[in-house]
This record gives structure tokens, C-alpha cells and sequence, in this order.
């Protein structure tokens, strides 16, 4: 069963908009992270956040965690058509076991 | 160096075949996961290895579904009697020992592109 939510299901901006995807989780996790999907390939690692952390940056992607709140959110700044894709965050409880949320489409139009 | 790589890349199965997916991790990467993703779904957690020892088996759906790595390295997982409801995504991801890591990359996992399963 996937433990996330993530909202909204789909998402279409312009490129150089900002993208923002939100994640939610219901048991506690010592990480989580975010991956891209892109068509018919595998996931790529985009960033990991920890547990005692609360934002986290890697280039044009922002990414928050409130585990107060058991929630995540994913920032992409001055998105690209290349960041079409399905987004996904994943909580792992300790040693990897990922469990993913149903995932975001982004289309970004040029 | 190269990454994960999976074969094969599709596979069609009629109902009641058995099926073995393969995986190749990255040489020396310890943890290989398995996971099935389902059409318009995230992936769901099958198995892990750590070396040759399966430590977590919980998500594997029906005792069809069968999975083995036994030196350590290449990894197969076999589907008995392969049912329309196996048709899915299977992905196969590795992760380094933690002692090679940098603290702020502990646990990313490496994905292969994934064998995609159809049962007809």
C-alpha cells in the first residue's frame, strides 16, 4: 500500500513558472525523498531531506519537510520543458525501504 | 561506470507461465530492492537484499513470487503461474555499503529502467 499523498495528482505550467508539489506521509521516517520519473524509464534521485532537517536546496529544487505535520513539498524554480515528468516522494524508515506516494505529472510547456 | 541495468526490458507472458526478470546492480553496491509499479502508480516496495541474505520479503504479493541474489550480486526474481494481475513495471534499484558514503547521500538508491511485465 503507498503510504504518501501527493497533491496535486497532475500539474501543467509555462516554462520559467515556478512547480509545487506537496507530499504527505502517516508514520514517522528517519528520511525522504524525491524522485523523477520520466517516461517509460527508471526513477532518478533528485534530493533527500532527513528527518531533523527542515529545507533542503540542490540547484533549481527547494525541498521542506514539517514532520509535525507529516507532510513535504517540492519546489522546481524557473521550470524547464525538460522537467516534464512524474515526480515522487518516498519515505524510508530506516535502512531503505522506500514507500512511494502515487506521484505528481508535471507538463511544462515551452 | 555503468548503472543499474534490468532484462529483460519487456516480457510477455500468457497466464500461467513462469517469468524471471533479471538485475544487474552497480558493481559493489551492497542493498538491492525490488519493486512493482503498477500502470499510473508509484512503486511499491517487493523485497531487499543486503549481499546474498533477502532481510525483508514482506512485500512480495503471493508465494508465486519468488526472489533471489545468490552471490551477492545478480539478482532474479521469478513469477510462478504469472497472473493478468502481475502486469506491471518491476524495478530493480541498489545502494552502496553506508561505510562509502557521505553522510547527506546515505540510502539514495540507483533504479534500473525496469522490466515491463505483460500478462495476457
Amino acid at each position: 500500500s503507498q503510504q504518501g499523498e501527493e497533491d496535486p495528482q497532475a500539474l501543467s505550467i509555462q516554462e520559467g513558472e515556478n512547480a509545487t508539489m506537496n507530499c504527505s506521509y502517516k508514520t514517522s521516517i528517519n528520511n525522504l525523498q524525491w524522485y523523477r520519473q520520466n517516461s517509460g524509464r527508471g526513477l532518478v534521485h533528485l534530493i533527500l531531506i532527513r528527518s531533523n532537517e527542515r529545507e533542503k536546496h540542490s540547484g533549481r529544487l527547494r525541498v521542506t519537510l514539517d514532520t509535525s505535520k507529516k507532510s513535504s513539498s517540492l519546489l522546481i524554480t524557473a521550470s524547464r520543458a525538460a522537467d516534464t515528468a512524474s515526480y515522487f516522494c518516498a519515505t524510508d524508515p530506516s535502512y531503505g525501504k522506500l514507500t512511494f506516494g502515487q506521484g505528481t505529472i508535471l507538463t511544462v510547456h515551452p | 561506470g555503468a548503472g543499474v541495468s534490468q532484462s529483460p526490458r519487456y516480457k510477455v507472458a500468457k497466464r500461467g507461465q513462469d517469468v524471471a526478470l533479471r538485475c544487474d546492480p552497480i558493481s559493489g553496491h551492497v542493498s538491492l530492492f525490488w519493486y512493482q509499479q503498477a500502470l499510473g502508480q508509484g512503486p511499491e516496495f517487493l523485497t531487499y537484499f543486503q549481499n546474498e541474505a533477502q532481510l525483508d520479503k514482506s512485500g512480495l504479493p503471493s508465494d508465486r513470487f519468488f526472489a533471489e541474489r545468490p552471490e551477492g550480486s545478480v539478482s532474479t526474481l521469478k513469477i510462478q503461474r504469472t497472473q493478468q494481475e502481475d502486469s506491471a513495471v518491476y524495478l530493480c534499484a541498489s545502494s552502496p555499503p553506508l561505510w562509502r558514503l557521505e553522510p547527506s547521500r546515505s540510502y539514495e538508491q540507483y533504479f534500473g529502467p525496469g522490466t515491463r511485465l505483460t500478462v495476457t
